[in-house]
């Protein structure tokens, strides 16, 4: 069965640093989101990204975010200088479609800011 | 603004009992609604979703869950709980009529399963 696979697994980086998460979405889809939970937080919404741009994103994705689809597999999430509060669980998914349809999770990144 | 309420943050069953998780959601209209859960080390995986029509939809794993307008709710329900059940549970809502088909969650309820 298809799956949406995402790496590192764990990420540990000093604050100011710059990370990037990737994600390969699943190959037929057209959606991509990027969602982070925070230990003991909700699971929130970050970004949606369709045909090569924003779609919509949150008031947490700030100038320090970019994602992007370098090719015609990857789908990335950059964060150009990580701050403490960066620290959390982050969530690739995608869909076909968009509104209605299900969204396909992968295992998340650990990204620990230290 | 749309929310998401799971009342129960942490919930224990014995093996073989019933289960039922609550959520509670708050928007403007109907939304779309779905239940994820989560095992350790893996991604969210969807359980079951409502769109429209019958209120009571059915999922994977056996579980079922029940709109009710009324009451702003989509319980997820399960008969009988097996130890493999374990794990967290999401409940989420979409937005009708929105364009980026983002979801907005709660805060999630960890089952344990006694033996």
């Amino acid at each position: 069965e298809p799956e949406v696979t995402q790496t590192p697994s764990h990420q540990v980086t000093q604050m100011g640093q710059e990370v990037i998460l990737r994600c390969v979405p699943i190959s037929n889809h057209l959606y991509f989101y990027w969602y982070r939970q925070i230990l003991g937080q909700k699971v929130e919404f970050l970004v949606s990204f369709y045909n090569n741009e924003i779609s919509e994103k949150s008031e947490i994705f700030d100038d320090q975010f970019s994602v992007e689809r370098p090719d015609g597999s990857n789908f990335t999430l950059k964060i150009r200088s990580t701050k403490l509060e960066d620290s959390a669980m982050y969530f690739c998914a995608s869909s076909e479609t968009r509104v209605g349809e299900t969204q396909y999770f992968g295992p998340g990144t650990r990204l620990l800011v230290l | 603004a749309q929310s998401v309420t799971q009342p129960d943050i942490h919930i224990t069953v014995s093996e073989g009992a019933s289960l039922e998780l609550r959520c509670n959601y708050s928007y403007g209209a109907t939304p779309y609604l779905f239940w994820y859960v989560q095992s350790p080390g893996q991604g969210l995986q969807l359980l079951l979703k409502y769109f429209s029509g019958d209120t009571l939809v059915q999922g994977i794993k056996g579980f079922e869950a029940e709109f009710k307008r009324s009451q702003s709710s989509f319980n997820l329900r399960k008969p009988s709980v097996h130890w493999s059940d374990a794990a967290e549970y999401f409940c989420a809502v979409g937005e009708r009529g929105g364009n980026t088909g983002k979801l907005i969650f709660g805060q999630g309820t960890t089952l344990q399963v006694k033996p």
